[in-house]
């Protein structure tokens, strides 16, 4: 079955303590993306990858890493969580294609998403 | 940079009968496109239907249509003999054509549906 998965589903930590949510899809999509949920603010975008060792800042990239070392997986680390980064963690993936003179993405597929509670 | 506004934090519908979600956004491009995610309370987000700005025929998936208003910059989705399982927050979302990393969402819509 095709998917991204995302673990944990639930994450309860302290102030400090690094994380690591982790994301693999098995689709061999190129895209990946990480994403917050937030209420009232809808999903903002935390980091993303083209493809493999390629990564870059969304628009609130701020106390959060990524690495792409394989193509299917894309962790998320928060080396030092505090309170303001509890919200829910959604990964995402989609294929890139070169059509005509432009690369196109297909629509997102996302994970269950990882609910973050930092104390 | 563009933005997605959704005007109604929350809606409801009697099981079986019509309702509409209300999406505007904002931008200066010719070519994008334009989504709906449906979120219910199991947290998955699920493509509902999606439309391509440049075509003018309005996106539709079985009960689930839109209303492309391009020259309004306006995405509304009707749900029609709306079911319990539709219940769900709802989100709008723009993705540009030209920059394929650029993809904005709305803050949602809570949809209600009573039996």
């Amino acid at each position: 079955e095709a998917q991204v998965t995302q673990n944990p589903r639930y994450l309860i930590t302290v102030t400090g303590k690094k994380l690591t949510v982790t994301c693999s899809q098995n689709m061999n999509h190129e895209y990946m993306s990480w994403y917050r949920q937030d209420p009232g603010l809808g999903l903002r975008q935390i980091y993303y990858s083209m493809n493999v060792e390629v990564t870059d800042k969304g628009d609130v990239p701020e106390g959060y890493k990524v690495s792409r070392k394989e193509k299917r997986n894309f962790p998320l680390i928060l080396e030092s969580p505090s309170p303001n980064q509890t919200s829910l963690y959604f990964c995402a993936s989609s294929f890139l294609r070169w059509q005509g003179q432009k690369f196109s993405r297909s629509p997102l597929h996302f994970g269950n998403g990882t609910r973050l509670t930092v104390t | 940079a563009q933005t997605v506004t959704q005007s109604q934090p929350e809606m409801s519908v009697q099981e079986a009968e019509t309702v509409t979600l209300s999406c505007t956004y904002d931008t200066s491009e010719s070519d994008y496109y334009l989504f709906w995610y449906k979120q219910p309370p199991s947290r998955q987000m699920i493509l509902v239907i999606r439309q391509e700005a440049y075509k003018q025929q309005n996106a539709t998936e079985n009960r689930f249509s839109v209303n492309f208003q391009k020259a309004a910059k306006s995405f509304s989705l009707k749900i029609s003999d709306s079911q319990l399982g539709d219940a769900a927050m709802y989100f709008c979302a723009y993705r540009s054509a030209y920059n394929n990393n650029d993809m904005r969402f709305g803050a949602g819509t809570r949809l209600t549906v009573k039996p």
